[in-house]
């Protein structure tokens, strides 16, 4: 089947624009996860979903950002009054529903939005 | 979760095995090690994961020493295509499974 899909795989916008991010993951994946990573950098954790409820928001770096997630599928990522400092690549990951005792389902990446703040 | 300390790159002829090591001298009982890569541009692709036991897939191999302190990743047979940064994460999931990665090593594949 489809794996995790991201658009726009490239974003351009200027300092102060808002910017929408999408992710779909695979189908039947009730977790979804937004990671950041910086040029030269590792991943940055930013936000877990699971289902339509987000457990885990403390990677958000401020509150010019937000996500949502819908129908337990689509998820947003939603960048407000965007900085320079914003520029990274945005990645989501999905997941099947987490096992007992840390026993752990693998996550899907999918190619990640490269974002350009001018 | 524990952090992992990882050589920030390594060469290996094309055929030859892979051994990235990895030290995590603070994990905890109940923390995984897992090994993902990141081939440049594209999203990182899980590789496998193990407690105390040695473990083995199609992809790879990984050793876990009998402490837990630290273990190896080897791709038996490198390809050009195993040309990436590789990312060694010990945590044990919690509430959310989130992954915390560092910044792994740079692999690359020499023909």
């Amino acid at each position: 089947g489809a794996g995790v899909s991201q658009s726009p795989s490239n974003k351009v916008t200027e300092k102060g624009k808002d910017v929408e991010l999408r992710c779909d993951p695979i189908s039947g994946h009730t977790a979804l996860y937004w990671y950041r990573q910086r040029l030269g950098q590792g991943l940055e954790f930013l936000i877990y979903f699971q289902g339509n409820s987000a457990p885990d928001k403390s990677g958000l770096p401020s509150d010019r950002f937000s996500a949502e997630r819908t129908g337990e599928s689509v998820s947003t990522l939603t960048i407000q009054r965007t900085q320079q400092e914003d520029s990274a690549v945005y990645l989501c990951a999905s997941s099947s529903r987490l096992t007992s005792g840390g026993i752990y389902n693998e996550q899907f990446f999918g190619p990640g939005t490269r974002l350009t703040v001018l | 979760d524990a952090k992992t300390t990882q050589p920030t790159s390594m060469d290996c002829a094309e055929g030859r095995a892979a051994n990235l090591p990895c030290n995590h001298s603070t994990i905890s009982g109940n923390e995984y090690v897992y090994w993902y890569r990141q081939i440049h541009s594209q999203g990182p692709q899980y590789i496998i994961h193990g407690l105390k036991n040695n473990e083995t897939n199609e992809m790879a191999s990984l050793i876990i020493t009998e402490d837990r302190k630290s273990s190896t990743l080897i791709l038996p047979h490198a390809t050009l295509r195993d040309t990436a940064v590789y990312y060694c994460i010990a945590f044990w999931g919690g509430a959310t499974n989130k992954l915390i990665f560092g910044t792994g090593t740079l692999l690359a594949v020499q023909p």
